[in-house]
Protein backbone atom coordinates (compact mmCIF):
# COMPACT_ATOMS: atom_id res chain seq x y z
CA UNK A 1 0.00 0.00 0.00
CA UNK A 2 1.35 3.41 -0.91
CA UNK A 3 1.38 5.53 2.06
CA UNK A 4 3.61 8.19 4.36
CA UNK A 5 4.77 6.75 7.23
CA UNK A 6 5.40 8.51 11.10
CA UNK A 7 6.91 7.42 14.00
CA UNK A 8 6.06 7.85 17.02
CA UNK A 9 2.59 9.16 16.85
CA UNK A 10 1.96 10.43 20.04
CA UNK A 11 5.27 11.80 21.98
CA UNK A 12 5.37 13.79 25.67
CA UNK A 13 9.05 15.06 26.36
CA UNK A 14 10.67 17.64 28.68
CA UNK A 15 12.48 20.65 27.60
CA UNK A 16 16.17 20.62 25.77
CA UNK A 17 16.19 16.78 25.10
CA UNK A 18 17.08 16.09 21.77
CA UNK A 19 14.29 14.33 19.58
CA UNK A 20 13.99 12.98 16.56
CA UNK A 21 10.44 12.21 14.12
CA UNK A 22 10.91 9.71 11.16
CA UNK A 23 9.07 10.02 8.38
CA UNK A 24 9.47 7.31 5.37
CA UNK A 25 7.47 6.90 2.03
CA UNK A 26 7.15 3.98 -0.24
CA UNK A 27 6.03 5.95 -3.61
CA UNK A 28 9.89 6.47 -4.36
CA UNK A 29 8.36 10.59 -4.26
CA UNK A 30 11.14 12.89 -4.99
CA UNK A 31 9.80 15.86 -3.12
CA UNK A 32 8.72 15.49 0.98
CA UNK A 33 8.43 18.18 3.29
CA UNK A 34 7.27 19.04 6.90
CA UNK A 35 4.31 20.92 8.53
CA UNK A 36 3.33 21.86 12.09
CA UNK A 37 -0.28 22.51 12.57
CA UNK A 38 -1.64 24.38 15.61
CA UNK A 39 -5.55 26.12 16.54
CA UNK A 40 -5.84 29.36 14.49
CA UNK A 41 -2.40 29.50 12.69
CA UNK A 42 -3.12 26.36 10.43
CA UNK A 43 -0.63 24.32 8.71
CA UNK A 44 2.69 25.60 8.39
CA UNK A 45 5.85 24.14 6.24
CA UNK A 46 8.86 23.56 8.20
CA UNK A 47 10.78 22.22 6.03
CA UNK A 48 11.00 20.68 2.64
CA UNK A 49 13.14 18.82 0.12
CA UNK A 50 13.22 18.65 -3.31
CA UNK A 51 15.55 15.76 -3.66
CA UNK A 52 18.23 13.41 -2.05
CA UNK A 53 20.81 16.13 0.00
CA UNK A 54 18.39 19.06 -1.12
CA UNK A 55 16.65 20.99 1.41
CA UNK A 56 15.25 24.55 1.80
CA UNK A 57 13.66 26.35 4.68
CA UNK A 58 9.88 26.63 5.14
CA UNK A 59 7.86 29.16 6.64
CA UNK A 60 8.93 28.28 10.15
CA UNK A 61 12.08 26.61 9.60
CA UNK A 62 13.80 28.04 13.44
CA UNK A 63 14.24 25.20 16.43
CA UNK A 64 14.10 22.29 13.66
CA UNK A 65 16.98 20.33 11.74
CA UNK A 66 16.57 18.02 8.93
CA UNK A 67 18.50 15.59 6.64
CA UNK A 68 17.69 14.21 3.23
CA UNK A 69 19.98 11.11 3.12
CA UNK A 70 18.33 8.70 1.36
CA UNK A 71 14.72 8.97 -1.03
CA UNK A 72 12.32 7.24 1.35
CA UNK A 73 13.04 8.95 4.60
CA UNK A 74 12.53 12.62 5.66
CA UNK A 75 13.45 12.67 9.39
CA UNK A 76 12.55 16.40 11.71
CA UNK A 77 15.18 16.58 14.26
CA UNK A 78 14.14 19.19 17.35
CA UNK A 79 17.72 19.22 19.01
CA UNK A 80 16.63 21.59 22.06
CA UNK A 81 12.72 20.81 21.77
CA UNK A 82 10.62 24.08 23.68
CA UNK A 83 7.19 24.47 24.86
CA UNK A 84 6.08 26.37 22.14
CA UNK A 85 7.31 23.51 19.74
CA UNK A 86 4.29 21.48 21.10
CA UNK A 87 2.05 21.01 18.21
CA UNK A 88 0.79 18.35 15.47
CA UNK A 89 3.44 17.35 12.67
CA UNK A 90 2.65 15.87 9.76
CA UNK A 91 4.73 14.48 7.06
CA UNK A 92 4.21 14.75 3.60
CA UNK A 93 5.80 13.54 -0.12
CA UNK A 94 4.90 14.44 -3.63
CA UNK A 95 6.34 13.18 -7.12
CA UNK A 96 6.85 15.64 -9.73
CA UNK A 97 5.74 13.41 -12.22
CA UNK A 98 2.41 13.75 -11.25
CA UNK A 99 2.71 17.42 -10.58
CA UNK A 100 3.67 17.45 -7.34
CA UNK A 101 0.23 16.29 -5.63
CA UNK A 102 0.76 15.78 -1.92
CA UNK A 103 0.23 12.68 0.25
CA UNK A 104 0.30 12.99 4.35
CA UNK A 105 1.68 10.92 7.05
CA UNK A 106 -1.43 10.40 10.02
CA UNK A 107 0.64 12.81 11.65
CA UNK A 108 3.02 13.36 14.92
CA UNK A 109 1.34 14.57 18.17
CA UNK A 110 4.26 16.10 20.00
CA UNK A 111 3.96 17.74 23.56
CA UNK A 112 6.89 19.76 25.52
CA UNK A 113 6.64 20.25 29.08
CA UNK B 1 4.64 36.17 0.91
CA UNK B 2 1.91 33.55 -0.38
CA UNK B 3 -1.13 34.41 1.89
CA UNK B 4 -3.85 32.06 1.48
CA UNK B 5 -7.55 32.89 2.81
CA UNK B 6 -10.76 31.01 3.20
CA UNK B 7 -13.93 32.25 3.63
CA UNK B 8 -15.74 31.22 5.63
CA UNK B 9 -14.24 29.87 8.82
CA UNK B 10 -17.21 27.44 9.71
CA UNK B 11 -20.43 26.42 7.23
CA UNK B 12 -23.72 24.49 8.04
CA UNK B 13 -26.26 23.42 5.80
CA UNK B 14 -28.76 20.99 6.21
CA UNK B 15 -28.21 17.52 3.71
CA UNK B 16 -28.65 17.83 0.39
CA UNK B 17 -27.34 21.41 0.04
CA UNK B 18 -25.04 22.31 -2.22
CA UNK B 19 -21.68 23.58 -1.08
CA UNK B 20 -19.46 26.45 -1.60
CA UNK B 21 -16.22 26.70 -0.35
CA UNK B 22 -13.92 29.69 -1.20
CA UNK B 23 -10.04 30.09 -1.39
CA UNK B 24 -8.59 33.28 -2.13
CA UNK B 25 -4.46 34.14 -2.78
CA UNK B 26 -2.11 36.51 -3.05
CA UNK B 27 0.31 35.82 -5.34
CA UNK B 28 -0.84 34.53 -9.43
CA UNK B 29 2.84 33.32 -9.66
CA UNK B 30 1.70 29.27 -8.72
CA UNK B 31 2.37 25.87 -9.80
CA UNK B 32 -1.09 24.32 -8.72
CA UNK B 33 -3.40 24.38 -5.97
CA UNK B 34 -4.62 21.64 -4.29
CA UNK B 35 -7.96 20.78 -2.10
CA UNK B 36 -7.74 18.66 1.07
CA UNK B 37 -10.08 17.15 3.48
CA UNK B 38 -9.39 16.62 7.29
CA UNK B 39 -11.17 14.93 10.10
CA UNK B 40 -10.86 15.90 13.49
CA UNK B 41 -7.71 14.08 14.83
CA UNK B 42 -6.36 12.78 11.34
CA UNK B 43 -4.43 13.84 8.50
CA UNK B 44 -4.91 15.75 5.59
CA UNK B 45 -6.73 13.52 2.53
CA UNK B 46 -5.95 14.98 -0.97
CA UNK B 47 -9.42 15.66 -2.89
CA UNK B 48 -8.57 17.59 -5.72
CA UNK B 49 -5.41 19.42 -7.38
CA UNK B 50 -5.67 21.82 -9.96
CA UNK B 51 -2.32 22.89 -11.87
CA UNK B 52 -2.00 26.45 -12.91
CA UNK B 53 -2.90 25.77 -16.53
CA UNK B 54 -6.20 24.43 -15.37
CA UNK B 55 -9.45 25.77 -14.91
CA UNK B 56 -11.06 23.40 -13.16
CA UNK B 57 -11.28 19.93 -11.92
CA UNK B 58 -13.61 17.51 -11.08
CA UNK B 59 -14.03 14.20 -8.84
CA UNK B 60 -17.33 12.86 -8.23
CA UNK B 61 -19.65 14.90 -6.69
CA UNK B 62 -16.84 17.53 -6.39
CA UNK B 63 -15.84 20.38 -8.41
CA UNK B 64 -13.16 22.75 -8.35
CA UNK B 65 -12.60 26.08 -10.38
CA UNK B 66 -9.43 28.06 -10.49
CA UNK B 67 -9.03 31.67 -11.55
CA UNK B 68 -5.17 32.10 -11.18
CA UNK B 69 -5.24 35.96 -12.44
CA UNK B 70 -7.60 36.81 -9.91
CA UNK B 71 -6.48 34.49 -6.79
CA UNK B 72 -9.25 32.40 -6.68
CA UNK B 73 -10.57 28.74 -6.18
CA UNK B 74 -13.95 27.50 -5.30
CA UNK B 75 -14.73 24.12 -4.34
CA UNK B 76 -18.35 22.81 -4.94
CA UNK B 77 -19.85 19.89 -3.52
CA UNK B 78 -22.90 18.64 -5.08
CA UNK B 79 -25.69 17.44 -2.54
CA UNK B 80 -23.84 17.40 0.36
CA UNK B 81 -23.76 14.40 2.86
CA UNK B 82 -23.34 14.11 6.44
CA UNK B 83 -20.20 12.38 5.81
CA UNK B 84 -18.90 15.46 4.05
CA UNK B 85 -18.49 17.19 8.09
CA UNK B 86 -15.00 18.06 7.47
CA UNK B 87 -12.26 20.75 7.72
CA UNK B 88 -11.37 21.35 3.71
CA UNK B 89 -7.89 23.21 3.45
CA UNK B 90 -6.87 25.00 0.20
CA UNK B 91 -2.71 25.05 -0.38
CA UNK B 92 -1.31 26.73 -3.11
CA UNK B 93 1.98 25.28 -4.50
CA UNK B 94 4.59 28.48 -5.62
CA UNK B 95 6.12 28.11 -9.22
CA UNK B 96 9.25 29.95 -8.20
CA UNK B 97 10.05 27.74 -4.76
CA UNK B 98 8.00 24.48 -4.83
CA UNK B 99 6.79 25.96 -1.02
CA UNK B 100 3.19 25.49 -0.12
CA UNK B 101 1.22 27.32 1.74
CA UNK B 102 -2.50 26.72 3.31
CA UNK B 103 -5.35 28.53 3.91
CA UNK B 104 -6.88 28.16 7.45
CA UNK B 105 -9.74 25.86 6.54
CA UNK B 106 -13.23 26.09 6.13
CA UNK B 107 -15.08 23.49 8.94
CA UNK B 108 -18.14 22.33 6.91
CA UNK B 109 -20.46 21.02 9.11
CA UNK B 110 -23.73 18.65 7.36
CA UNK B 111 -27.23 18.33 9.46
CA UNK B 112 -29.07 14.95 8.74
Amino acid sequence: EAQVTQNPRYLITVTGKKLTVTCSQNMNHEYMSWYRQDPGLGLRQIYYSMNVEVTDKGDVPEGYKVSRKEKRNFPLILESPSPNQTSLYFCASASGGIGYEQYFGPGTRLTVT
Amino acid sequence: KQEVTQIPAALSVPEGENLVLNCSFTDSAIYNLQWFRQDPGKGLTSLLLIQSSQREQTSGRLNASLDKSSGRSTLYIAASQPGDSATYLCAVRGSNDYKLSFGAGTTVTVRA
